[in-house]
């Protein structure tokens, strides 16, 4: 495997449910990200890591649950979510948090019903 | 804050056109610029990227130059194919936002052969 990787590609799920999306980096990075891309608006940053340590937050709501357990995963736990969060999920990686390129992995596509 | 703008789609061209994608740019500091691009069902690959004034990043045929005095970093191709056919965002990130980057809302560009 090569570069970030993503699974599920594809996660459908009752409002009632508990889930979580996992993310894997294969290229030595310190820092991971998770990203919000809506239909028609902007790509939104939700959570940054570096060497494991949060240190963003972009007011996002509690049913999302970041983790990091070491500086090549980083997952993503859903629980209680809205149909409205129904969307594609990214994540990324860089060297270190700054101006270094980040690099994003496929997306994860959830569906919440 | 910093933000970035993009002209609007969807773009239609016929292959082997020049394309052109504007984007202009509100930022404090010094940003690096990076155009991604995304194809259907994938997540987004760094396309090119510039870190200063008068860089002028390139691949695969595409262009763009950093350009201060104007805000700009537009994105272009000599002769595009069918297969370039995807959105383009443009980026761009500060040393002090916490690895933020600020993307622009898009830019369909389809290509008829």
């Amino acid at each position: 495997e090569t570069g970030v990787t993503q699974t599920p590609r594809h996660l459908v799920m009752g409002m009632t449910n508990k889930k979580s999306l996992k993310c894997e980096q294969h290229l030595g990075h310190n820092a991971m990200y998770w990203y919000k891309q809506s239909a028609k608006k902007p790509l939104e940053l939700m959570f940054v890591y570096s060497l494991e340590e949060r240190v963003e937050n972009n007011s996002v709501p509690s049913r999302f649950s970041p983790e990091c357990p070491n500086s090549s995963h980083l997952f993503l736990h859903l629980h209680t979510l809205q149909p409205e969060d129904s969307t594609l999920y990214l994540c990324a990686s860089s060297q270190d948090v700054g101006t270094d390129t980040q690099y994003f992995g496929p997306g994860t596509r959830l569906t919440v019903l | 804050g910093n933000s970035v703008t993009q002209m609007e789609g969807p773009v239609t061209l016929s292959e082997e056109a020049f394309l052109t994608i504007n984007c202009t740019y509100t930022a404090t500091g010094y940003p690096s610029l990076f155009w991604y691009v995304q194809y259907p069902g994938e997540g987004l690959q760094l396309l090119l990227k510039a870190t200063k004034a008068d860089d002028k990043g390139s691949n695969k045929g595409f262009e763009a130059t950093y350009r201060k005095e104007t805000t700009s970093f537009h994105l272009e191709k000599g002769s595009v194919q069918v297969s370039d056919s995807a959105v383009y965002f443009c980026a761009l990130i500060t040393y002090n936002q916490g690895g933020k980057l600020i993307f622009g809302q898009g830019t369909e560009l389809s290509v008829k052969p």
